[in-house]
Order: C-alpha cells, then structure tokens, then sequence
C-alpha cells in the first residue's frame, strides 16, 4: 500500500530565503510523485510531476524536486521565497503498475513567508 | 477554458436537508473523484468512478451516494446533512484509474464550501 508523510504541518520563511518542503511516500512499485500547490480559496493546481526518466524536475513558479529512490523521497525546493508562494502545499503518490489505485495525498504543509 | 467545473460553490443546509453537488469535466477523462478536505486531515476520498458506469466507495463514504450521469458528469449527493458533513468538497478526474492513467495527476475543480448548520 501507498502511504505519503509530510514533515512539518507549517514551515515559515522570510521573502528570499530558500524554501524546503519535505515528502517522504512508501510505494511498494515504482512510483508516480506529484507536489500540488492551494492558494486560499481554491482548488488544487498541479505543481510538478515524476514520472520516469529525470529525476530531478521542475514545475511552475520556480519550485523543482528531486526524486531520490534510495531515500523514498521527493522534497520539494524553491531557491528564493516570494511573497506569492504563501500556500498549502500537498505532496501525492500513486503506484504506476497496479490495477487499483489512486492518488494518495500527504496532509498538506502550510508554508508561510514573512516580509 | 478546460478543466473541472464544480457547482455550487457555497451551500448552507440545515441538519436533514438534502442536497446535490454537480460536477462535470470537459477533458475527455475516464475517472473521477470526490474529496472531502478538512483542516488537519489534508483530502480524503469519498467516492470514485474508475470509469463511466462504474462508482466505488473510498475512504469516507458514509452519508454520501454518488452517480455518474455519463462520461463528463460525476454528482454527489448529501440525502440528510449533519454538522459533520461541513467541509470544502473537491471534484477531481484523470484520464485513468491505475498505471500510465494516472501520470497526468488529478485535475481538481475549484471546491464547493458546504455549512451545515
């Protein structure tokens, strides 16, 4: 069964500090990672992605991962915080081979950046 | 513009009314969800249609039903509200259920915010 921690329910930077945003997941196959971004009042919007092939990928607005195999995990990075990325962000996994399954989300990390 | 569409975006009920939350897709996807969203708790599944025809329970489904119409069109329906169905409701689909169907992620709707009083 797939499983997704998020460390830390809030993280709190200053504006041009480095942002780090922490997703471990067990996957018992290889498998699909993706980090959501939630600004207030709205939906999910997809941040980025890991399917196969680069393990380290970039998505909107700055932010890349990196997927690392022997660490079950897919941090989420942005070098310089902005104002504008104050957000919950969700780390999510699915596994690519089998015949039932679904995404399967982290519990969010609110991410606040101060001036 | 293509995506998720969710209707309404704001309900108050009163405890024992019933109502519906629509959902339609306009990007040719085989699966849908909905997701109850809850401080603390992050998104939990509380139906899912893998594919047209087809609706299966997920990990809260108690006091909810689901249809789905057709292809685009994924409801789900409160038939007697309680105060612990207040929630932000979020519609999702993909293009499948399971392996490369996923790969694209979810795309969501913007969320139905639903007081129950």
């Amino acid at each position: 069964a797939q499983s997704v921690t998020q460390l830390g329910s809030h993280v709190s930077v200053s504006e041009g500090a480095l942002v780090l945003l922490r997703c471990n997941y067990s996957s018992s196959v290889p498998p699909y990672l993706f980090w959501y971004v939630q600004y207030p009042n709205q939906g999910l919007q997809l941040l980025l992605k890991y399917t196969t092939g680069a393990t380290l990928v970039k998505g909107i607005n700055g932010f890349e991962a990196e997927f690392k195999k022997s660490e079950t995990s897919f941090h989420l990075t942005k070098p310089s915080a902005h104002m504008s990325d104050a957000a919950e962000y969700f780390c999510a996994v699915s596994e690519t081979n089998s015949g039932y399954s679904t995404l399967t989300f982290g519990k969010g990390t609110m991410l606040l950046v101060s001036p | 513009n293509a995506g998720v569409t969710q209707t309404p975006k704001f309900q108050v009920l009163k405890t024992g009314q019933s109502m519906t939350l629509q959902c339609a897709q306009d990007m040719n996807h085989n699966s849908m969800y909905w997701y109850r969203q809850d401080p603390g708790m992050g998104l939990r599944l509380i139906y899912y249609s893998a594919s047209e025809g087809t609706t299966d329970k997920g990990e809260v489904p108690n006091g909810y039903n689901v249809s789905r119409l057709n292809k685009r069109e994924f409801s789900l329906r409160l038939e007697s509200a309680a105060p612990s169905q207040t929630s932000v409701y979020f519609c999702a689909s993909s293009e499948g259920f399971h392996g490369t169907g996923l790969s694209g992620g979810y795309t969501f709707g913007s969320g139905t915010r639903l007081t129950v009083v």
